[in-house]
């Protein structure tokens, strides 16, 4: 199993739909989790952090489900800049340097 | 913002040539980080710094050297390049006392 894993999509959804995303991590102990949005040929750029069970920033909201052992992102209302692929990161002991990168999930929105 | 510069940003070299790519932060930041974008695979570490003249091996370091004699210059150094190197390289860098990494805007080498 691989230590965080994504659905690779694509997901193409219209504009003003919801769409969600999960992400898996394998380490139970893990404590700070990471969404960053990475459009074509360009960095990473972070969207949001995760501490606890959750954290929203408008139309994007990411929850934390320890019991399960995955992340989300819900993104609402999609806008055509939303088209990107999104990363989940996790950091499986804060404060080290080792920070666990999944393959990213792939949204096209859709005018 | 990272405040990360890179350079160069795009580089063709031939096998077994040496290559040396820059990361500048205009940031004191203490932790820097270089990482490799390969399609199928998230990003790797290749080399992580915690301050000047400390660094360390990430998972995917074989062929890859860094120094860091100043806080603001990270340098990765690939000693005898090949084409297995061919990747998209970021530099990150992070604040002490947080866990929020940032990136450059990367480095696309071409080895052939």
């Amino acid at each position: 199993r691989k230590e965080v894993e994504q659905d690779p999509g694509p997901f193409n959804v219209p504009e003003g739909a919801t769409v969600a995303f999960n992400c898996t991590y394998s380490n139970s102990a893990s404590q700070s989790f990471f969404w960053y949005r990475q459009d074509c040929r360009k960095e990473p750029k972070l969207l949001m952090s995760v501490y606890s069970s959750g954290n929203e920033d408008g139309r994007f909201t990411a929850q934390l489900n320890r019991a399960s052992q995955y992340i989300s992102l819900l993104i609402r209302d999609s806008k055509l800049s939303d088209s990107a692929t999104y990363l989940c990161v996790v950091n499986p002991t804060s404060g080290t340097y080792k920070y666990i990168f999944g393959t990213g999930t792939r949204l096209k929105v859709l005018a | 913002d990272a405040g990360i510069t890179q350079s160069p940003r795009h580089k063709v070299t031939e096998t077994g040539t040496p290559v040396t790519l820059r990361c500048h932060q205009t940031e004191n930041h203490r932790y820097m980080y270089w990482y490799r974008q390969d399609p199928g695979h998230g990003l790797r570490l290749i080399h992580y710094s915690y301050g000047v003249k400390d660094t360390d091996k990430g998972e995917v370091s074989d062929g890859y050297s860094v120094s860091r004699s100043k806080t603001e210059d990270f340098l990765l150094t690939l000693e005898s390049a090949t084409s297995s190197q061919t990747s998209v390289y970021f530099c990150a860098n992070r604040q002490a006392g947080t866990y929020e990494q940032y990136f450059g805007p990367g480095t696309r080498l071409t080895v052939t």
